[in-house]
Protein backbone atom coordinates (compact mmCIF):
# COMPACT_ATOMS: atom_id res chain seq x y z
CA UNK A 1 0.00 0.00 0.00
CA UNK A 2 3.23 2.37 -1.00
CA UNK A 3 1.92 5.82 -1.23
CA UNK A 4 4.48 7.80 -2.75
CA UNK A 5 6.69 5.52 -5.33
CA UNK A 6 9.91 6.41 -6.78
CA UNK A 7 11.92 4.93 -9.38
CA UNK A 8 14.25 4.08 -9.62
CA UNK A 9 15.90 3.82 -6.07
CA UNK A 10 18.95 4.28 -7.32
CA UNK A 11 20.51 5.27 -10.56
CA UNK A 12 23.90 6.03 -11.96
CA UNK A 13 24.67 8.37 -15.21
CA UNK A 14 27.44 9.76 -16.31
CA UNK A 15 28.77 13.23 -16.79
CA UNK A 16 26.49 15.53 -18.72
CA UNK A 17 23.98 12.28 -19.76
CA UNK A 18 20.21 13.55 -19.29
CA UNK A 19 18.81 11.60 -16.55
CA UNK A 20 14.51 11.52 -15.52
CA UNK A 21 13.64 10.53 -12.00
CA UNK A 22 10.03 9.45 -11.69
CA UNK A 23 7.65 10.24 -8.51
CA UNK A 24 3.85 8.39 -8.71
CA UNK A 25 1.95 8.67 -6.07
CA UNK A 26 -2.46 6.74 -4.83
CA UNK A 27 -3.02 9.68 -2.34
CA UNK A 28 -4.99 11.76 -5.02
CA UNK A 29 -3.11 14.68 -3.89
CA UNK A 30 -2.79 17.93 -5.51
CA UNK A 31 0.74 19.00 -4.87
CA UNK A 32 3.96 17.47 -5.82
CA UNK A 33 7.09 18.59 -4.50
CA UNK A 34 11.13 17.85 -5.28
CA UNK A 35 13.64 18.29 -2.90
CA UNK A 36 16.88 17.68 -3.03
CA UNK A 37 19.49 16.42 -0.15
CA UNK A 38 23.27 15.96 -0.49
CA UNK A 39 25.15 14.29 2.17
CA UNK A 40 24.24 15.43 5.67
CA UNK A 41 22.79 18.45 4.70
CA UNK A 42 18.54 20.16 5.02
CA UNK A 43 16.87 18.77 2.11
CA UNK A 44 16.48 22.02 -0.23
CA UNK A 45 12.76 22.09 -2.51
CA UNK A 46 13.60 22.56 -5.72
CA UNK A 47 9.86 22.85 -7.19
CA UNK A 48 6.21 21.91 -7.19
CA UNK A 49 3.03 21.54 -8.82
CA UNK A 50 -0.19 22.47 -7.84
CA UNK A 51 -2.26 21.16 -9.87
CA UNK A 52 -0.82 21.29 -13.37
CA UNK A 53 0.74 25.02 -11.70
CA UNK A 54 4.81 24.92 -12.11
CA UNK A 55 5.90 26.75 -9.35
CA UNK A 56 10.23 26.90 -9.30
CA UNK A 57 12.61 27.90 -6.66
CA UNK A 58 14.22 31.54 -7.66
CA UNK A 59 17.66 29.11 -7.01
CA UNK A 60 16.95 26.19 -8.34
CA UNK A 61 19.31 26.12 -11.66
CA UNK A 62 18.03 25.97 -15.05
CA UNK A 63 19.38 22.40 -15.47
CA UNK A 64 16.98 21.14 -13.64
CA UNK A 65 13.56 20.55 -14.91
CA UNK A 66 10.20 18.69 -13.84
CA UNK A 67 6.60 17.50 -15.84
CA UNK A 68 3.44 16.41 -14.36
CA UNK A 69 1.43 15.18 -17.03
CA UNK A 70 -1.25 13.65 -14.74
CA UNK A 71 -2.33 14.05 -10.91
CA UNK A 72 -0.46 11.05 -10.30
CA UNK A 73 3.02 11.10 -11.78
CA UNK A 74 5.47 13.96 -11.49
CA UNK A 75 9.20 13.65 -13.31
CA UNK A 76 12.18 15.59 -12.69
CA UNK A 77 14.69 15.96 -15.68
CA UNK A 78 18.40 16.87 -15.11
CA UNK A 79 19.61 17.85 -18.33
CA UNK A 80 22.73 18.03 -17.88
CA UNK A 81 24.35 16.11 -15.00
CA UNK A 82 27.35 17.72 -13.14
CA UNK A 83 28.98 15.56 -10.32
CA UNK A 84 27.66 18.48 -8.17
CA UNK A 85 24.41 16.96 -8.76
CA UNK A 86 24.52 13.95 -6.74
CA UNK A 87 22.50 13.54 -4.43
CA UNK A 88 19.10 11.84 -3.02
CA UNK A 89 16.27 13.10 -4.87
CA UNK A 90 12.82 13.44 -2.51
CA UNK A 91 9.75 13.43 -3.89
CA UNK A 92 6.61 14.70 -1.30
CA UNK A 93 2.95 15.15 -1.58
CA UNK A 94 -0.02 17.23 -0.26
CA UNK A 95 -3.70 17.87 -0.07
CA UNK A 96 -2.92 21.33 -0.84
CA UNK A 97 0.42 23.88 -0.50
CA UNK A 98 0.78 25.55 3.20
CA UNK A 99 -1.95 25.74 5.78
CA UNK A 100 -0.64 22.76 7.61
CA UNK A 101 -1.30 19.81 5.23
CA UNK A 102 1.31 16.87 6.77
CA UNK A 103 3.86 16.10 3.66
CA UNK A 104 4.75 12.65 2.82
CA UNK A 105 7.85 11.81 1.10
CA UNK A 106 8.79 8.88 -1.17
CA UNK A 107 11.61 6.46 -0.64
CA UNK A 108 14.20 8.86 -2.37
CA UNK A 109 16.49 7.99 -5.53
CA UNK A 110 20.01 8.34 -4.71
CA UNK A 111 21.72 9.88 -7.94
CA UNK A 112 25.26 9.25 -8.75
CA UNK A 113 27.11 11.01 -11.58
CA UNK A 114 30.10 9.68 -12.79
CA UNK B 1 14.86 33.85 4.28
CA UNK B 2 13.87 31.04 6.79
CA UNK B 3 16.90 29.33 8.75
CA UNK B 4 16.44 26.16 10.66
CA UNK B 5 19.34 25.07 13.10
CA UNK B 6 19.64 21.50 14.80
CA UNK B 7 22.40 21.31 17.20
CA UNK B 8 24.10 18.85 17.71
CA UNK B 9 24.40 17.14 14.42
CA UNK B 10 24.90 13.78 16.47
CA UNK B 11 24.10 12.06 19.70
CA UNK B 12 24.74 8.94 21.29
CA UNK B 13 23.04 7.61 24.61
CA UNK B 14 22.62 3.92 26.07
CA UNK B 15 18.91 2.18 25.64
CA UNK B 16 16.60 3.39 28.26
CA UNK B 17 18.11 7.09 28.52
CA UNK B 18 15.62 10.16 27.29
CA UNK B 19 16.31 11.78 24.25
CA UNK B 20 16.13 15.73 23.85
CA UNK B 21 16.52 17.14 20.33
CA UNK B 22 16.45 20.84 19.79
CA UNK B 23 15.53 23.21 16.62
CA UNK B 24 15.37 26.85 16.20
CA UNK B 25 14.51 29.24 13.76
CA UNK B 26 15.04 32.57 12.85
CA UNK B 27 11.28 33.66 11.46
CA UNK B 28 8.26 32.61 13.61
CA UNK B 29 5.84 34.06 10.86
CA UNK B 30 5.43 30.22 10.55
CA UNK B 31 2.02 27.86 9.78
CA UNK B 32 3.26 25.15 11.68
CA UNK B 33 6.50 23.03 12.33
CA UNK B 34 7.12 19.55 12.03
CA UNK B 35 9.68 16.60 13.00
CA UNK B 36 10.76 13.72 10.83
CA UNK B 37 12.27 10.33 10.91
CA UNK B 38 15.07 9.44 8.45
CA UNK B 39 16.72 6.37 8.34
CA UNK B 40 19.96 5.55 6.18
CA UNK B 41 19.48 5.91 2.26
CA UNK B 42 15.47 6.42 2.96
CA UNK B 43 12.82 9.16 2.54
CA UNK B 44 11.24 11.10 5.22
CA UNK B 45 8.90 9.85 8.03
CA UNK B 46 6.37 12.48 9.56
CA UNK B 47 6.09 12.00 13.31
CA UNK B 48 4.39 14.91 14.82
CA UNK B 49 3.44 18.19 13.04
CA UNK B 50 2.58 21.21 15.61
CA UNK B 51 0.26 23.69 14.16
CA UNK B 52 1.40 27.17 15.08
CA UNK B 53 -1.57 28.09 17.45
CA UNK B 54 -0.39 24.60 19.42
CA UNK B 55 1.94 24.40 22.18
CA UNK B 56 3.02 20.96 22.04
CA UNK B 57 2.05 17.57 20.21
CA UNK B 58 2.55 14.28 21.97
CA UNK B 59 2.28 10.35 20.41
CA UNK B 60 3.46 7.56 22.07
CA UNK B 61 6.78 7.95 23.25
CA UNK B 62 7.34 11.07 21.79
CA UNK B 63 6.47 14.86 22.56
CA UNK B 64 7.43 17.95 21.00
CA UNK B 65 7.02 21.43 22.25
CA UNK B 66 6.84 24.85 20.27
CA UNK B 67 7.68 28.28 21.34
CA UNK B 68 6.96 30.47 18.20
CA UNK B 69 8.54 33.46 20.03
CA UNK B 70 11.66 32.34 21.07
CA UNK B 71 11.51 30.68 17.76
CA UNK B 72 12.40 27.03 19.03
CA UNK B 73 10.89 23.48 19.15
CA UNK B 74 12.19 20.41 21.21
CA UNK B 75 11.34 16.88 20.63
CA UNK B 76 11.60 14.45 23.53
CA UNK B 77 11.85 10.69 23.50
CA UNK B 78 11.11 9.29 26.02
CA UNK B 79 13.16 5.44 27.07
CA UNK B 80 14.96 5.39 24.45
CA UNK B 81 15.34 1.80 22.47
CA UNK B 82 17.74 0.97 20.05
CA UNK B 83 14.84 1.27 16.69
CA UNK B 84 15.12 4.76 17.43
CA UNK B 85 18.48 5.21 15.82
CA UNK B 86 18.00 7.72 13.10
CA UNK B 87 18.69 10.87 11.61
CA UNK B 88 15.69 13.43 13.06
CA UNK B 89 15.17 16.36 10.83
CA UNK B 90 12.82 19.55 11.82
CA UNK B 91 11.12 21.35 9.28
CA UNK B 92 8.99 24.13 9.99
CA UNK B 93 6.16 25.36 6.84
CA UNK B 94 6.04 29.07 5.91
CA UNK B 95 4.13 30.24 3.18
CA UNK B 96 3.68 26.89 1.01
CA UNK B 97 6.91 25.44 1.36
CA UNK B 98 8.86 23.45 4.00
CA UNK B 99 12.28 25.06 5.92
CA UNK B 100 14.29 21.91 6.74
CA UNK B 101 16.92 21.86 9.39
CA UNK B 102 20.14 19.21 8.58
CA UNK B 103 19.01 17.13 10.92
CA UNK B 104 19.96 15.32 14.46
CA UNK B 105 21.88 11.97 14.04
CA UNK B 106 20.99 9.38 16.87
CA UNK B 107 22.80 6.22 17.87
CA UNK B 108 20.79 4.50 20.73
CA UNK B 109 23.36 2.02 22.37
CA UNK B 110 22.14 -1.43 23.66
Amino acid sequence: DAMVIQNPRYQVTQFGKPVTLSCSQTLNHNVMYWYQQKSSQAPKLLFHYYDKDFNNEADTPDNFQSRRPNTSFCFLDIRSPGLGDAAMYLCATSRSPGWGETQYFGPGTRLLVL
Amino acid sequence: KQEVTQIPAALSVPEGENLVLNCSFTDSAIYNLQWFRQDPGKGLTSLLLIQSSQREQTSGRLNASLDKSSGRSTLYIAASQPGDSATYLCAVEGDYKLSFGAGTTVTVRA
